[in-house]
């Protein structure tokens, strides 16, 4: 099964700042089939980005997602008060579909 | 706008059957664009797919090897929703546990998930 690897754990930022995340897969990701979520305390997971780079619905254009491969990346380009949660990517190009272990964004 | 309501116990017992079952709005569990999910999250696991359930002129189920075995997934076309069933629970089965919908792009390939239900904390214990 293809392991993804978050990096950083966690991310200490001030709001109006830069956030980059980092997802990177043990091997590639067919079709760049990976999904980044945003999970809030005591809620589901919400769909980010799919395909690597396709905003879903309603999400802001502060998020952004790139790469291919092994290696992709969040940007979160200004963060917002809402935005200091954990972040999670998934692949779904072979199974099992497998997700990261997180990174948390925090408040610096 | 898709929305999946979830329903089940929050406490089973260990080695009895964990079930759960999540009802659709907005769309049809039968739908040629979809497969329908379990996800379930722990703080030892993290984010971990169990299992899916598609419709493609027959019914089919996918599942993870960590609970092939113990797990099933049926649709219930008359009530429009989908359920899960987690056998032999351990206290290692203890997660909060989502459905999901993703859409469906091939049989070897995944899709996003979104939406997700609300989740419903499971417990194992005596």
């Amino acid at each position: 099964e293809i392991v993804l690897t978050q990096s950083p754990g966690t991310l200490s930022l001030s709001p109006g700042e830069r956030a980059t995340l980092s997802c990177r897969a043990s091997q590639s990701v067919t079709g760049s089939y990976l999904a980044w979520y945003q999970q809030k305390p005591g809620q589901a997971p919400r769909l980010l980005i799919y395909g690597a780079s396709s905003r879903a619905t309603g999400i802001p254009d502060r998020f952004s997602g790139s790469g291919s491969g092994t290696d992709f990346t969040l940007t979160i380009s200004r963060l917002e008060p809402e935005d200091f949660v954990v972040y999670y990517c998934q692949q779904y190009g072979s199974s099992p579909w497998t997700f990261g272990q997180g990174t948390k964004v925090e408040i610096k | 706008q898709i929305q999946l309501q979830q329903s089940g116990p929050g406490l089973v017992k260990p080695s009895e059957t964990l079930s759960l079952t999540c009802a659709i709005s907005g769309d049809r569990v039968s739908t040629n664009s979809a497969a329908w999910n379990w996800i379930r999250q722990s703080p030892s696991r993290g984010l971990e797919w169990l299992g899916r359930t598609y419709y493609r002129s027959f019914w089919y189920n996918d599942y993870a090897v960590s609970v092939k075995g113990r797990i099933t997934i049926n649709p219930d076309t008359s009530k429009n929703q989908f359920s899960l069933q987690l056998n032999s629970v351990t206290p290692e089965d203890t997660a909060v546990y989502y459905c999901a919908r993703a859409p469906f792009i091939t049989m070897v390939r995944g899709g996003w998930f979104d939406p997700w239900g609300q989740g419903t904390l499971v417990i194992v214990s005596s």
